[in-house]
């Protein structure tokens, strides 16, 4: 139980272009998901929380109309980067509450991200 | 927020070995969790431990939360074992720590 799924696992674009990356709980209800980043060999930086039906909170420093977050129901969670460029390049991870333990989280697959 | 330190940050073993990871922690928490990421990224769950000890199979792990630490036991290690292993702590974010990197040598 307790299974996160990401889509697409990797993804390459060009500069200038949108990418939307799509974190579904697949054996759960999350009424809570989170976005993370992480930069080769280092650890992971959180970006934002994603309620479902509510505005995603964001944490200091990353940019709202560059990271998108939309949170339409219990199972999904999408994170659109908006006019990439390569600086966005990175492991994009997400994870999810299991409503039976609101502390405990499951973390996707993870989506590898090159801009070109 | 919270700061998480984990000892040591990396960790050479010969197959068989046994090691010892330590979380330190700045602040009372209702979540710690211990994860693998192994070499595709994907982080496993290994434990949820905000206190006490459990044992799954050749790991085991124990988090004092009064003296705010974790430690993670690896017991006669594998090949399969090596990859980055992090502690995270939270009251409703987690925070991560840098991480412990182990190879396990054949």
């Amino acid at each position: 139980g307790a299974v996160v799924s990401q889509h697409p696992s990797w993804v390459i674009c060009k500069s200038g272009t949108s990418v939307k990356i799509e974190c579904r709980s697949l054996d759960f209800q999350a009424t809570t998901m989170f976005w993370y980043r992480q930069f080769p060999k280092q650890s992971l930086m959180l970006m934002a929380t994603s309620n479902e039906g509510s505005k995603a909170t964001y944490e200091q420093g990353v940019e709202k109309d560059k990271f998108l977050i939309n949170h339409a129901s219990l199972t999904l969670s999408t994170l659109t980067v908006t006019s990439a460029h390569p600086e966005d390049s990175s492991f994009y991870i997400c994870s999810a509450r299991d409503g039976g333990n609101e502390y405990e989280q499951y973390f996707g697959p993870g989506t590898r991200l090159t801009v070109t | 927020g919270i700061q998480v330190e984990q000892s040591p940050p990396d960790l050479i073993l010969q197959e068989g070995a046994n090691s010892t990871l330590r979380c330190n922690f700045s602040d009372s928490v209702n979540n710690l969790q211990w994860f693998h990421q192994n070499p595709w990224g994907q982080l496993i769950n290994l434990f949820y431990i905000p206190s006490g000890t459990k044992q799954n199979g050749r790991l085991s792990a124990t988090t004092v939360a009064t003296e705010r630490y974790s430690l993670l036991y690896i017991s006669s290690s594998q090949t399969t074992d090596s990859g980055v292993y992090f502690c995270a702590v939270s009251n409703y974010k987690l925070s991560f720590g840098a991480g412990t990197t182990v190879t396990v040598r054949a």
